[in-house]
């Protein structure tokens, strides 16, 4: 059974370009959460989606905006990209939390974005 | 932000347990204690979580105390791979997870 699964591994892009990354869910779940880590940092929540709809946000810009498809695969775009958008991405599915429970999130590989 | 407090780096000796402890003294009642490592910049892994009770799974152990203000996680008999950045989270917002800057564990030998 495939865990999480993200692509690309890594990406280089220039300044005001825009990137999109991609994430498969661990069979089973059909949630799927977005953070970014910086160098020598903790991730940051950037957002959750569920049943293909934005749930939750992190403070993050509308630069970035994201796609969860039927298939619980998702999609994170960043536009305009800036240098600080350099980090490592991570996403992480799990099965939809109910009022009361808990469920652990698992965390793909990441894809490391740098920006010059 | 970050609801949990941990401190930065913590040294154990191979073989030795090792037991990494987390404050959290404003958790509330239906937030769950979340402990997840990251080795080398992968994905965080997923250890151990827990609600009152104290857990035990194949990885660790977590023993949360009696107010649920702070937490230990054990890890029995730690080994060099277990070096690692280890996050403990509070959560109760459908896995909005607030990462903190974690403990840098380092087991030598």
């Amino acid at each position: 059974d495939a865990g999480v699964t993200q692509s690309p591994t890594h990406l280089i892009k220039t300044r005001g370009q825009q990137v999109t990354l991609r994430c498969s869910p661990k069979s089973g779940h059909d949630t799927v959460s977005w953070y970014q880590q910086a160098l020598g940092q903790g991730p940051q929540f950037i957002f959750q989606y569920y049943e293909e709809e934005e749930r939750q946000r992190g403070n993050f810009p509308d630069r970035f905006s994201g796609h969860q498809f039927p298939n619980y695969s998702s999609e994170l775009n960043v536009n305009a990209l800036l240098l600080g958008d350099s980090a490592l991405y991570l996403c992480a599915s799990s099965s939809h939390p109910a009022w009361g429970s808990s469920y652990e999130q698992y965390f793909g590989p990441g894809t490391r974005l740098t920006v010059t | 932000d970050a609801k949990t407090t941990q401190p930065p780096s913590m040294d154990c000796a191979e073989g030795r347990a090792a037991n990494l402890p987390c404050n959290h003294s404003t958790i509330s009642g239906n937030e769950y204690v979340y402990w997840y490592r990251q080795i080398h910049s992968q994905g965080p892994q997923y250890i151990i979580h827990g609600l009152k009770n104290n857990e035990t799974n194949e990885m660790a152990s977590l023993i949360i105390t009696e107010d649920r203000k702070s937490s230990t996680l054990i890890l029995p008999h730690a080994t060099l791979r277990d070096t690692a950045v280890y996050y403990c989270i509070v959560d109760y917002n459908f896995n909005k997870f607030y990462f903190g800057s974690g403990t840098k564990l380092n087991v030598k030998p």
